[in-house]
């Protein structure tokens, strides 16, 4: 399993709120930076915020990222057909001197 | 602008070895550090290893310590991954990213490439 710890499905309406979880420690999280990706089928992973809450230019808005002591958020607003994808989170983990990832969240947009 | 093009994939049988290779057209590859990321067919993301810009800060994720190795020639604007005793385990999509830039101030994992398919299978 791994380290951090992702819901592994979500969904959601059009124009709605979703919020995807990832949970950690004190050697990650807890004291990293938190790093969201989206992956579309058949695609290379696509950066959507750094550093807990900065998104890179050409990401829109819609997209957020929060952190809070061990656990971190993805939030997505006015959801559309097109973030229907596998969302996953990452952080450098200080025990084990490399990146950890969650196992990923499939979101569908019902 | 960053433009990152693995290569090096195939089919390849369990204990052999494969390098792959992730190149960069632009002019900046030197000053930035590089990822490797793979993907088992169905599975998540798996960080593999990483580099520093200069080649002199090298880490592994546990799972392949002691059978792969990241190296970098800025001549040639290339990382390579050499993968030994390869096992079926390892069969997956391979991604390089672009790591932390040399003087900071720019996110990792902005780009990436599009990936190289290593199998291992007998």
């Amino acid at each position: 399993q791994s380290v951090l710890t992702q819901p592994p499905s979500a969904s959601g309406t059009p124009g709605q709120r979703v919020t995807i979880s990832c949970s950690g420690s004190s050697s990650n999280i807890g004291t990293k930076y938190v790093f969201w990706f989206q992956q579309l089928p058949g695609t290379a992973p696509k950066l959507l915020i750094y550093s807990n809450n900065q998104r890179p230019s050409g990401v829109p808005d819609r997209f957020s990222g929060s952190k809070s002591g061990t656990s971190a958020s993805l939030a997505i607003s006015g959801l559309r057909s097109e973030d229907e994808a596998d969302y996953y989170c990452a952080a450098w983990d200080d025990t084990l001197s490399g990146w950890v990832f969650g196992g990923g969240t499939k979101l569908t947009v019902l | 602008q960053v433009q990152l093009v693995e290569s090096g994939g195939g089919v390849v049988q369990p204990g052999r070895s494969l390098r792959l290779s992730c190149a960069d057209s632009g002019f900046t590859f030197s000053t930035y550090g590089i990822h490797w990321v793979r993907q088992a067919p169905g599975k998540g993301l798996e960080w593999v290893a990483g580099i520093s810009y200069d080649g002199s800060k090298k880490f592994y994720a546990d799972s392949v310590k002691g059978r792969f190795t990241i190296s970098r020639d800025n001549s040639e604007s290339t990382v390579y991954l050499q993968m030994n005793s390869l096992r079926a385990e390892d069969t997956a999509v391979y991604y390089c990213a672009k790591g932390r830039c040399s003087g900071g101030g720019c996110p990792e994992f902005d780009y990436w490439g599009q990936g190289t398919l290593v199998t291992v299978s007998s």
